[in-house]
This record gives C-alpha cells, structure tokens and sequence, in this order.
C-alpha cells in the first residue's frame, strides 16, 4: 500500500478560481514534506517544503498547510491560471532516509 | 548551474535493442537517482548513488536494468534487451545530501520518454 495517498485524482476548474488538493501520509517518523509541481514533459519542481513542527508554507499563489498530527497535508491554489496546469506530487521525506515516498499526483487543468 | 541534464529527451526503440539514457547532475551534489514513472506506478526509485557508489538498487526491475556512475559528473541507465513493458519516462533527480543532511531537495531533469515497440 503506498505511504502517501493523494485526492482528487484529477479536477477541472475555471481560470481565476481557487482548488484545494489534499495528501494522506503514512510516512513515520518524517522529515519534512514537499509539493512538487509537474508540468507535462518536464521533470518535477519543488513548490514547498514543510518540517514536521510547521503548518502553513505559501509560495505565492500556493499555499501548503501541514497537520502532523492527522498526517494530512494540503495544496491551496488561489485565483488559479492557466499555467497552474500541471500534475502536483506529494513527496514525503522520511527522517534520516534518502528515500522520498511520492503520491501518484492530482492533475489539475485550467480553463479559460 | 544549468540543472539536471538528461539525454535523450525521447527514445523509441525495437524490442530487443540496447537502451542507453544518460545524466549529467547538478555540479556539487552527491547523491544521484534514478526514476521511472509510468501512469499506472507514479515515480518509483530504481537505483541511488551517493558519491558515485550504488547504495540501493533493489528498485531495479530485472538484470536486464543496469547503471553506472563513473564520476561525479555522468550516470547511465542501461537496458539490454528492452521490452515494450520497460516503456516509460525516465528522470534522474540529485541531491546534496552532505551538507544539507536528509532535507535538501531532490532536483529532476527533464526526464528521457522511452518508447520500445
């Protein structure tokens, strides 16, 4: 069974809206917890890093929150554009491994 | 630093034939990974160097996946003979896993898209 659980699967939503993607992590004891965002044809590209100990990391129009101790996290994507689109990863980074454990993404598409 | 460069972007080749995918990581960081993605599996790790030392291979699918790390500069992954079912995008990410400790981030290529027919 995978560590890190990601939903939706996919969502579609209108330009200028705002999304929310959620991540259920398995993951213990862990280091820290990033948002990867991939676009298509292009490799995975860090948007956030939380430590257990935060809450809440913003990255301009992306808003990360961290809750360690239901093991969820969740992306806020506010007043989205088109070039949002794009899949986003949940990695989990366990403590004192070099192993990331990888959500199988939410693909978000942008509509004008 | 211009990144993680890979080559070749894309890759199709026939069943049977030797695949060769190339790195090249960020100057400086000493750990390098391989990465396959499919849509069914997501990202899994195949293989991880740490100062061009294979720690952990046991990602690696069959014998016909091998790789290399010569230097501190340059990675291959090598499939001999490929099968329709090795069709996948292939990254490398590294990272600085000395200085920063376990927290530093896993920087990808652009990733190498392998078609075997």
């Amino acid at each position: 069974k995978n560590q890190v659980e990601q939903s939706p699967q996919s969502l579609i939503i209108l330009e200028g809206k705002n999304c929310t993607l959620q991540c259920n992590y398995t993951v213990s004891p862990f280091s820290n917890l990033r948002w990867y965002k991939q676009d298509t044809g292009r490799g995975p590209v860090s948007l956030t890093i939380m430590t257990f100990s935060e809450n809440t990391k913003s990255n301009g129009r992306y808003t990360a929150t961290l809750d360690a101790d239901t093991k969820q996290s969740s992306l806020h994507i506010t007043a989205s554009q088109l070039s949002d689109s794009a899949s986003y990863i949940c990695v989990v980074i366990p403590y004192n491994d070099y192993k990331l454990s990888f959500g199988a993404g939410t693909t978000v598409t942008v509509r004008a | 630093d211009a990144g993680v460069i890979q080559s070749p972007r894309h890759e199709v080749t026939e069943m049977g034939q030797e695949v060769t995918l190339r790195c090249k990581p960020i100057s400086g960081h000493n750990s390098l990974f391989w990465y396959r993605q499919t849509m069914m599996r997501g990202l899994e790790l195949l293989i991880y160097f740490n100062n061009n030392v294979p720690i952990d291979d046991s990602g690696m699918p069959e014998d016909r996946f091998s790789a290399k790390m010569p230097n501190a500069s340059f990675s291959t992954l090598k499939i001999q003979p490929s099968e329709p079912r090795d069709s996948a995008v292939y990254f490398c990410a590294s990272r600085d896993l000395g200085t920063g400790g376990m927290n530093t981030e896993a920087f990808f290529g652009q990733g190498t898209r392998l078609t075997v027919v």
